[in-house]
């Protein structure tokens, strides 16, 4: 299987700056043929499911803030949230589709 | 609006088994594969199965295989998930979650249900 490695674990930003959530894996979820890399973000606030932001690592589910940037390609991805707002406050999971799903571990975003 | 709506969930002790189901509406029920997604209590989250939107391929996360099987009734627009031989660690919400694309399989999840809390304990 595929591991994702998500750091840091939890972070701690300001109202209006930047966060950014990095995401690894083990092997490259760059898919040749198409040139698209398997790779999705999810928004989970308490007591609620999961919300898809990203997916194919850049590319804004509709109605996804544009403050939610996903980047990256081959193995390294990064989710930042331009500027930050009291309702990203949440936890947020980064997850491979080239093979058997996977998740990462989570990051936890919370205001300073 | 797309809408799943998870049921059976409960309390068991190790060894016993549960049936989920899991009641879809808002699309073609037929045109989605559909995951079981599961969250242990203060937990990440960690995909179990899936099943084409046919029904005709399933697929298991190992820490599941040979214990649950997922299947679905496109008449009814209802997946199922029969859990056997439970473990203390199979302790989790239990979400259902459709996949993004048509006719797609084991992709990105663009809606889940509001999970059935499944606990196995003695």
């Amino acid at each position: 299987d595929i591991v994702m490695t998500q750091s840091p674990d939890s972070l701690a930003v300001s109202l209006g700056e930047r966060a950014t959530i990095n995401c690894k894996s083990s092997q490259s979820i760059l898919y040749s043929s198409n040139n698209k890399n398997y790779l999705a973000w999810y928004q989970q606030k308490p007591g609620h499911p999961p919300k898809l932001l990203i997916y194919w690592a850049s590319t804004r589910e509709s109605g996804v803030p544009e403050r939610f940037i996903g980047s990256g390609s081959g193995t390294d991805f990064t989710l930042t949230i331009s500027s930050l707002q009291a309702e990203d406050v949440a936890i947020y999971y980064c997850q491979q589709y080239y093979g058997t799903p996977t998740f990462g571990g989570g990051t936890k975003v919370e205001i300073k | 609006e797309v809408q799943l709506l998870e049921s059976g969930g409960g309390s068991v002790q190790p060894g016993g088994s549960l049936r989920l189901s899991c009641a879809a509406s808002g699309f073609i029920f037929s045109n989605y594969a559909i995951n079981w997604v599961r969250q242990a209590p203060g937990k990440g989250l960690e995909w179990v199965s899936a099943i084409t939107g046919s029904g005709d391929t399933t697929y298991y996360a190992d820490s599941v295989k040979g214990r649950f099987t997922i299947s679905r009734d496109n008449s009814k627009d209802t997946l199922y998930f029969q859990m056997n031989s439970l473990r203390a660690d199979d302790t989790a919400v239990y979400y259902c979650a459709k996949d993004k694309e048509y006719s797609s399989a084991l992709g990105k999840i663009d809606h889940w249900g509001q999970g059935t809390l499944v606990t196995v304990s003695s």
